[in-house]
């Protein structure tokens, strides 16, 4: 596709479940970063993938999230145990390494905890 | 750490007005510079970047912004708003180009008829 695609756009979950947020990137672009949008606020950097590797995981902001790129090109951020305070916008984006190439954001997922 | 503020949260403008929204960062080195736009339930679509050169950039929808490395300030301008700039823009911050961005808190711009 031609942008940064995230699946699903809305997604409800019962405190205390297990979620999976997914996102595809623009063709050929090494890099991926997460970021969390809390209602009424700006992003928050989560974490960042070159390829494959997870090399920032800085903003995750507990063990019970995980981010996963397995093949360089997809990217899976999943939260277990999901409490009420999860509940926000989940941003992902993508950029080329190659020149002073800025970041290209997806739509989102929105998550609601209940 | 680096930080952006930006310092309305809200601005109204008539159409056909100018409209100016301020930007100020905090970071140690030379930064790269960008305004986002992000419209109610969408991601956040760049309107311009600043890395280097030129401190007045121009930008798609007729945006423009000037750096002010004195003033550490990335303001964002238009000369005549149209109703569909009514939107929420946000101002971030990076140590690179493909680097993690740290945003501003936004500025949510609603257009009078």
């Amino acid at each position: 596709g031609a942008g940064v695609s995230q699946s699903p756009r809305y997604k409800v979950a019962k405190r205390g479940q297990d979620v999976a947020l997914r996102c595809d990137p623009i063709s050929g672009h090494v890099s991926l970063f997460w970021y969390q949008q809390a209602l009424g606020q700006g992003p928050e950097f989560l974490t960042y993938f070159q390829n494959e590797a997870q090399l920032d995981k800085s903003g995750l902001p507990s063990d019970r999230f995980f981010a996963e790129r397995p093949e360089g090109s997809v990217s899976t951020l999943k939260i277990q145990r999901t409490q009420q305070e999860d509940s926000a916008v989940y941003l992902c984006a993508s950029s080329s390494e190659t020149g002073k190439k800025p970041q290209h954001f997806g739509d989102g997922t929105r998550l609601s905890i209940l | 750490a680096q930080s952006v503020t930006q310092p309305d949260i809200h601005i109204t403008v008539s159409e056909g007005a100018s409209l100016e929204l301020r930007c100020n960062y905090s970071y140690g080195a030379t930064p790269y510079l960008f305004w986002y736009v992000q419209s109610p339930g969408q991601g956040l679509q760049l309107l311009l970047k600043y890395f280097s050169g030129d401190t007045l950039v121009q930008g798609i929808k007729g945006f423009e912004a000037e750096f002010k490395r004195s003033q550490s300030s990335f303001n964002l301008r238009k000369p005549s708003v149209h109703w569909s700039d009514a939107a929420e823009y946000f101002c971030a911050v990076g140590k690179a180009a493909g680097n993690k961005l740290t945003f501003g808190g936004g500025t949510r711009v609603l257009v009078k008829p």
